[in-house]
């Protein structure tokens, strides 16, 4: 059975700080994505990191992979209030079938 | 463009009764899927679709029926509700890649059942 775990499941942190989301899965996929979601929202594409070693940045966050590892980070520079939202990876084991982790709910406090 | 249209938003039902998620995309995307979201499970799979005509089982499909008749639509079928069913239900599409593989997920807003 394919499991996708991430940790923390709750994290709670200051202004300013620096943090890293962990997510590791037990499929030897090469395929990880990162979404958000608002409270009551839906979910929103963060990062698609289709390779070992892929790394996407987008403003203050960024996501590596590797696949070797089965290890994907979703590392948050300078937290600002805005990225307060619960955050999940998924991992795409067979081309059509999408796994997702439990999240984590991220509060950034001022 | 709409991209993944869900309804309705919010339902109440009673024990045994049955009901249909509908959902849409306007993206022509040839993949789409259902999940239900639970507190404390993330997402989880039930049924999808790589084009019209073709379904297939997700992580838990038991008591969920899927079609897929046209390239736009996937209506989800609870066809004697449970309590257990209570969730919020996704539904997300996404484009295929020319060696089958599916992209990122668009998803719909989201459908809130309750079963009584």
């Amino acid at each position: 059975e394919l499991k996708v775990e991430q940790n923390p499941l709750f994290l709670s942190m200051q202004e300013g700080k620096n943090y890293t989301i962990y997510c590791n899965y037990s499929t030897t996929s090469d395929r990880l994505y990162w979404y958000r979601q608002d409270p009551g929202k839906s979910l929103e594409s963060l990062f698609v990191l289709l390779s070992n070693g892929a790394v996407k940045q987008e403003g203050r966050l960024m996501a590596s992979l590797d696949t070797k590892a089965r290890l994907s980070t979703l590392h948050i520079t300078a937290a600002v209030h805005d990225l307060s939202a619960t955050y999940f990876c998924a991992v795409d084991e067979t081309g059509n079938q999408f796994y997702f982790g439990t999240g984590t709910s991220l509060t950034v406090i001022p | 463009n709409a991209g993944v249209t869900q309804t309705p938003k919010f339902q109440v039902l009673k024990t045994g009764q049955s009901m249909t998620l509908q959902c849409a995309q306007d993206m022509n995307h040839e993949y789409m899927s259902w999940y239900r979201q639970d507190p404390g499970m993330g997402l989880r799979l039930i049924h999808y679709s790589v084009g019209a005509g073709i379904t297939d089982q997700g992580e838990v499909p038991n008591g969920y029926n899927v079609s897929r008749s046209t390239t736009e639509d996937f209506p989800l079928r609870l066809l004697s509700a449970a309590p257990s069913q209570t969730s919020v239900y996704f539904c997300a599409s996404s484009y295929r890649g020319q060696g089958g593989d599916t992209g990122e997920l668009f998803f719909g807003e989201g459908s809130r059942l309750t079963v009584l």
